[in-house]
């Protein structure tokens, strides 16, 4: 089944302790990205990936890290949490043209306290 | 900076009633112009998309209408039903480059009774 999978679905932590959430899609696409969803914000992108090896910042990096070392692998990486980033995530991939349909997975719910 | 603006905040309709959802964009670069559709507990989906080089485009009960002089576009559920009750999301981004990065809506909650 075509999918992008993230992990954990939900994560409570404390301020400062790293964490990385992880994102895997079996589609073969090349474009990956993350988005935080806030209320009465919407979907805000944090970084996003073109292909291996190639990343770049969204509309809100601040605090947040990803890489890409492998085509189907986009971690997001949050080296000191900050109760601000108490939020839904969600991974995001699709082909490489811009009007190819985003696969989203199922959200990771994370709080910082 | 909101560059698309989608109202209202929440919505409740009576089922075989018609949401509608509206939205508007400032970027008169954008053209391509999808609407998500999100269930509690799961990521957003493709519902449709539209182009601007058409004013409407139907698939089933789901219509997208566009305006490009008033640079707006909405979404319209005839006979809306109780499954039909999700977060909606409008987007908006340009083709034309392929690292364009989809800008969406604030989302609108609809609710459909039965």
């Amino acid at each position: 089944e075509a999918q992008v999978t993230q992990n954990p679905r939900y994560l409570i932590t404390v301020t400062g302790k790293k964490l990385t959430v992880t994102c895997s899609q079996n589609m073969n696409h090349e474009y990956m990205s993350w988005y935080r969803q806030d209320p009465g914000l919407g979907l805000r992108q944090i970084y996003y990936s073109m292909n291996v090896e190639v990343t770049d910042k969204g509309d809100v990096p601040e605090g947040y890290k990803v890489s890409r070392k492998e085509k189907r692998n986009f971690p997001l990486i949050l080296e000191s949490p900050s109760p601000n980033q108490t939020s839904l995530y969600f991974c995001a991939s699709r082909y490489g043209t811009s009007s190819s349909p985003l696969h989203f997975g199922n959200g990771t719910r994370l709080t910082v306290t | 900076q909101q560059q698309v603006k989608q109202s209202p905040q929440s919505l409740i309709v009576q089922k075989g009633g018609i949401s509608i959802i509206n939205c508007a964009y400032e970027n008169t670069a954008f053209d391509y112009f999808p609407w998500y559709q999100q269930f509690p507990g799961k990521g957003p989906a493709l519902l449709i998309a539209i182009r601007p080089d058409v004013s409407e485009k139907k698939e089933g009960r789901f219509t997208i209408s566009f305006n490009k002089s008033a640079k707006q576009f909405s979404l319209h559920i005839m006979d809306s039903q109780p499954g039909d009750s999700a977060t909606y999301f409008c987007a908006a981004s340009r083709v034309e480059t392929s690292g364009s990065r989809l800008t969406f809506g604030e989302g609108t909650q609809l609710t459909v009774n039965p």
